[in-house]
């Protein structure tokens, strides 16, 4: 049974580009969340996917955006990427309340 | 608002020793629930336990054990006989409990758990 799978692994953009993360759920699960974890910190909640729809977010700006598809899978879109964006992207993914399952996150450098 | 706060930020032990991380929290919120997990250096965070605000027994799993104290709002975390596999950062969290899918977590800033051979 495959967990949380996250694509890329590792990514470098340059500043005003573009990026968008990919998570597949562990099987079974329909909700996504995902985290965004500066180095030295603890994660911070982007938003949360259930059923297609964003059911929460968290304090960050629209330039981050987000998508789940019928098969559950979810993408993280940021736009005009900052300097400040460069952090451990974590999708998690639960069916059960509270109990979170995590990618190994997506390593995304701004340069 | 919701706090979580781990005030060790780096803790270093020798193997077998035994080690308690410390974890306070703040919220309003009459029904919560609060969490560890383990970030290994490969970065995958790993559930470790999950616990209900009415529930305040303590919980033992092997070489770990818990002790959620409403009354001071603390959730501490032991690890007995620590090794070399236990070193890690180490989260608390804690979530509302509302209705539906609410599964918003607040993250401490972790503490960074080292053990020596």
């Amino acid at each position: 049974d495959a967990g949380v799978t996250q694509s890329p692994t590792h990514l470098i953009k340059t500043r005003g580009q573009q990026v968008t993360l990919r998570c597949s759920p562990k099987s079974g699960h329909d909700t996504v969340s995902w985290y965004q974890q500066a180095l030295g910190q603890g994660p911070q909640f982007i938003f949360q996917y259930y059923e297609e729809e964003e059911r929460q977010r968290g304090n960050f700006p629209d330039r981050f955006s987000g998508h789940q598809f019928p098969n559950y899978s979810s993408e993280l879109n940021v736009n005009a990427l900052l300097l400040g964006d460069s952090a451990l992207y974590l999708c998690a993914s639960s069916s059960d309340r509270g109990k979170l399952f995590f990618g190994s996150g997506t390593q995304l450098s701004v340069l | 608002a919701q706090k979580v706060t781990q005030a060790q930020t780096e803790i270093s032990v020798v193997e077998k020793e035994d080690v308690t991380l410390d974890c306070v929290y703040e919220t309003r919120d009459t029904t919560y629930y609060l969490f560890w997990y383990k970030q290994p250096p490969s970065g995958e965070l790993v559930f470790l336990i999950r616990r209900n605000s009415f529930d305040e027994q303590n919980e033992i799993s092997g070489r770990y054990s818990w002790n959620f104290q409403k009354s001071t709002s603390s959730f501490n975390f032991t690890i007995t006989a620590s090794q070399v596999v236990d070193s890690a950062v180490y989260f608390c969290a804690l979530s509302e409990a509302g209705a539906g899918n609410n599964r918003k977590l607040i993250w401490g800033l972790g503490t960074s758990l080292a053990v020596n051979p």
